[in-house]
């Protein structure tokens, strides 16, 4: 069966950028979806369809995918970004998740 | 504004049922996929099952295949995951979803509700 891998976890000085990868088989042939979830709260997507913001996600989001892997970056991580992130992809009507990556702004 | 509403959660025996509802609003419900996602405590996200905007299609995660089962009432705004022979690892907050054929991804997340299987 298909499967997403993330890094368990990532750190990242403030103001600096925070890449978090998923990988999967070919997976720069599907379209990918990054959401956050801060404890206690619901997820919610900062990246669609690969590289898209949806409306109120600040431009330091961005998203690529290209063969095996594709990445959330965060440029200029405000403390406000430590959260934990998940990659998803939508194939044959199944939805996917990646195991999640723990972000530490520190 | 789009809302999602879940409910139903509780704790439950292992072996039991339960009937997860969610109730939408602020879009028109019969034109979207909907899904079901849970969290296991301190675990990542899990999908469950999708449904169709019109029911005529549902899909499942393989572990709840047979004993879960996902419908819903367009006329009531609705959905629902009945789950039956419920076992401890399927512990989890359950979220309803709206599914987004243009996101290719989930753009509206319910509140999630615990379900707790345990004696």
């Amino acid at each position: 069966s298909y499967e997403l891998t993330q890094p368990p976890s990532v750190s990242v000085s403030p103001g600096q950028t925070a890449s978090i990868t998923c990988s999967g088989d070919k997976l720069g042939h599907k379209s990918t979806c990054w959401y956050q979830q801060k404890p206690g709260q619901s997820p919610v997507v900062v990246i669609f369809k690969d590289t898209k913001r949806p409306p109120g996600i600040p431009e330091r989001f961005s998203g690529s995918n290209s063969g095996n892997t594709a990445t959330l970056t965060i440029s200029g991580t405000q403390s406000m970004d430590e959260a934990d992130y998940y990659c998803q992809v939508w194939d044959s009507s199944i939805v996917l998740f990646g195991g999640g990556t723990k972000l530490t702004v520190l | 504004e789009v809302q999602l509403v879940d409910s139903g959660g509780g704790l439950v025996q292992p072996g039991g049922s339960l009937r997860l509802s969610c109730v939408a609003s602020g879009f028109t419900f019969t034109t979207y996929w909907m899904t079901w996602v849970r969290q296991a405590p301190g675990k990542g996200l899990e999908w469950v099952a999708n449904i169709k905007y019109d029911g005529s299609a549902k899909y499942y995660v393989d572990s709840v295949e047979g004993r879960f089962t996902i419908s819903r009432d367009n006329a009531r705004n609705s959905l629902f995951l009945q789950m039956n022979s419920l076992r401890a690892e399927d512990t989890s907050v359950y979220y309803c979803a709206r599914l987004n054929t243009a996101y290719e991804g989930v753009d509206y997340w319910g509140q999630g509700t615990l379900v707790t299987v345990s004696s």
